[in-house]
């Protein structure tokens, strides 16, 4: 079975500054996506990125990027510039991109990113 | 165009009540699922739904009943709710378990005491 771990339960940053969130998975399909997930205070599930295993570059989606080491089933989150707004609990998540996945999402525990002004 | 929208937000049962949750999308998608948010657990996969008139059981599935009669709709019920039941609830669709793509709903917060 498919597990996701996010060692980090917190994780401060000081506004502007750069901070990395830590996600490791452990899989024995070569096929799958990898994302992270956004949940602020409202509750509501944001998807800020997501990786093709296949693909060797890593994906970026403007302050947000990823680490993606794919023999080392590591997968982190860089957040750039950090803004007051990106205060949220991030999940990281696996999904097989097989048919037989059925969509289903494999989540880790979470990390809750607090912002310093 | 409401997305993915979940009745009710907030709800309070005692042991051994039922209710049904609801969860609507108006984008004409083929997937939903229902996950349970836990503290320290992330979101764990109830029941999903491939299509109108399917449902099948996820990861956590005991204490639960999903039905899935017209394809924008998927329920979920507890027929006899346990505290254990105390969660986060959200529905997620997408045009098909393929697409990379899952919309959440706003979340359920349902205690049972």
């Amino acid at each position: 079975a498919q597990t996701v771990t996010q060692s980090q339960p917190e994780m401060s940053v000081q506004e502007a500054e750069t901070v990395t969130l830590s996600c490791t998975y452990d899989t024995s399909e070569s096929d799958y996506y990898l994302f992270w997930y956004k949940q602020p205070p409202s509750r509501q599930m944001i998807l800020v990125i997501r990786q093709e295993a296949y693909k060797q570059q890593n994906a970026t989606e403007n302050r947000f990027s990823v680490n993606f080491q794919k023999a080392a089933k590591s997968f982190s989150l860089k957040i750039s510039d950090s803004q007051l707004g990106d205060a949220a609990m991030y999940f990281c998540a696996y999904r097989y991109a097989g048919g037989t996945s059925y969509g289903k999402l494999t989540f880790g525990q979470g990390t809750i990113l607090t912002v310093h002004p | 165009n409401a997305g993915v929208t979940q009745t009710p937000k907030f709800r309070v049962l005692k042991t051994g009540q039922s209710m049904t949750l609801l969860c609507a999308q108006d984008m004409n998608h083929e997937y939903m699922s229902w996950y349970r948010q836990d503290p320290g657990m992330g979101l764990r996969l109830i029941h999903y739904s491939v299509g109108e008139g399917t449902t099948a059981k996820g990861e956590v599935p005991d204490g639960y009943n999903v039905s899935r009669l017209k394809k924008q709709n998927f329920l979920l019920g507890l027929e006899s709710a346990a505290p254990s039941q105390t969660s986060v609830y959200f529905c997620a669709s997408s045009y098909s378990p393929a697409t990379y793509e899952q919309y959440f709903g706003p979340g359920t917060r349902l205690t049972v005491t």
